[in-house]
């Protein structure tokens, strides 16, 4: 089975570009999280959901950000404008919702710098 | 709420020393919890989990039990090797789905 994929995996814009990274969960899986990673915040929860229902964005830093699930098996996760201190790893995550004993699957990131 | 704690790095060991990286947690009801670890240029990656108190944990030569009673999951490895270097989160699934993780520890094997 495939594992959470993730694109592009490197991507290098210029600030005020829009960005939009893609995430296709694991088949099966219904809840998707969105995670940013930088040296200075570590590992931050943007946003998950449930069903493809947005179920905490509290996380997402500003209104730059969205987040849509279209379906069961994509989301996308939009930057617009960007901005330098965007650049970051972000990561998509895929899980069982209601195994509770069940980890999450984490993608292997895409690499975002803003210039 | 729900919260986990993890020692703070980085941790430097040599090669065959024994390791230990504490976790703690606040959780309501009986989470589950779980390892990662993340190894450069890549996702986090499950290392071991437990889901219930007592259990304990193992792969790869490490373990961590799932304490109650002092609320630890602490991981543990009795002689590392250079390939452990990595970066290692504890986290916590509680009720609703919800993960918390911790903040990262990084490890070094020294040859």
């Amino acid at each position: 089975d495939a594992g959470v994929i993730q694109s592009p995996r490197h991507e290098v814009t210029e600030m005020g570009q829009e960005v939009t990274l893609r995430c296709k969960p694991i088949s099966g899986h219904n809840s998707l999280f969105w995670y940013r990673q930088t040296m200075m915040r570590g590992l931050e929860l943007l946003i998950y959901f449930n069903n493809n229902v947005p179920i905490d964005d509290s996380g997402m830093p500003e209104d730059r950000f969205s987040a849509k699930m279209p379906n069961a098996s994509f989301s996308t996760l939009k930057i617009q404008p960007s901005e330098p201190r965007d650049s970051a790893v972000y990561f998509c995550a895929s899980s069982p919702r209601d195994i509770y004993s069940h980890e999450q699957y984490f993608g292997p990131g895409t690499r975002l710098t803003v210039t | 709420g729900n919260s986990v704690t993890q020692m703070e790095g980085p941790v430097t060991l040599s090669e065959e020393a024994f390791l230990t990286i504490n976790c703690t947690y606040t959780a309501t009801g009986y989470p589950s919890l779980f390892w990662y670890v993340q190894y450069p240029g890549e996702g986090l990656q499950l290392l071991l989990k437990a889901t219930k108190a007592d259990d304990k944990g193992s792969n790869k030569g490490f373990e961590a039990t799932y304490r109650k009673e002092t609320t630890s999951f602490h991981l543990e490895k009795g002689s590392v090797q250079v390939s452990d270097s990595a970066v290692y989160f504890c986290a916590l699934r509680g009720f609703g789905n919800q993960f918390y993780f911790g903040t990262g520890t990084s490890l070094t094997v020294i040859p």
